[in-house]
């Protein structure tokens, strides 16, 4: 079935780097973009960065932008995010999500159709 | 950026009850833009309602969407015990950033 599951939580310092996979299965990898949503304790949905496909077009929500990257191996249906210079406030659960673009009518409908079970990061 | 606000914050609804929640655009979207998430507790935001008014699938007719330009509204038709969670609206247009509004949540009681 399809599934995401990400790895590479845990517990980091201020200042410090993680990096953040996402194995993708079920599916075909290279024929979806993919995204990276954040949740912080008891708050809503983030959306942190999202590449193409084919990895030519990725970008961020200023808060991460100039410290976080994202990337993908298509050859080993892995989405990654590196997070440097962490900060406290970006301590969330991260997700991998896929997205979708598809006719609508005459319009384009876009949306994230599977998540997966998320990664814990805390920087404390 | 397109900022989406939710309304109300918190929904206290009984079982059957038929519930409403509202989510508005800073400015003017294209509907196949929106779409509706539901994440309950402890677990992964699940699609329900993309393009505004297309259910996800498997997703039980109860749930429907509708709406356009700035405000646009989730439906449940007959509340169920399970549909205790919170509610998301996204705006994914053509050029990032996406953005989520703050989500309403609904207790079942």
């Amino acid at each position: 079935q399809v599934q995401l599951v990400e790895s590479g939580g845990g517990v980091v310092q201020p200042g410090r780097s993680l990096r953040l996979s996402c194995a993708a299965s079920g599916f075909t990898f290279t024929s979806y973009g993919m995204h990276w949503v954040r949740q912080a304790p008891g708050k809503g949905l983030e959306w942190v960065a999202v590449i193409w496909f084919d990895g030519k077009n990725k970008y961020y929500a200023d808060s991460v932008k100039g410290r976080f990257t994202i990337s993908r191996d298509n050859s080993k249906n892995t989405l990654s995010l590196q997070m440097n210079s962490l900060r406290a406030e970006d301590t969330a659960v991260y997700y991998c999500a896929r997205s979708v673009s598809e006719p609508l009518g005459l319009a384009v409908a876009r949306y994230m159709d599977v998540w997966g079970k998320g990664a814990t990061v805390t920087v404390s | 950026e397109i900022v989406l606000t939710q309304s109300p914050g918190t929904l206290s609804l009984s079982p059957g009850e038929r519930a409403t929640f509202s989510c508005r655009a800073s400015q003017s979207v294209t509907s196949s833009s929106l779409a509706w998430y539901q994440q309950k507790p402890g677990q992964t935001p699940r699609l329900l309602i993309y393009g505004a008014s297309s259910r996800a699938t498997g997703i039980p007719d109860r749930f429907s969407g509708s709406g356009s330009g700035t405000d646009f509204t989730l439906t449940i038709s007959r509340l169920e015990p399970e549909d205790s969670a919170v509610y998301y609206c996204q705006h994914y247009g053509t050029s990032p950033p996406i953005t989520f509004g703050p989500g309403t949540k609904v207790d079942i009681k």
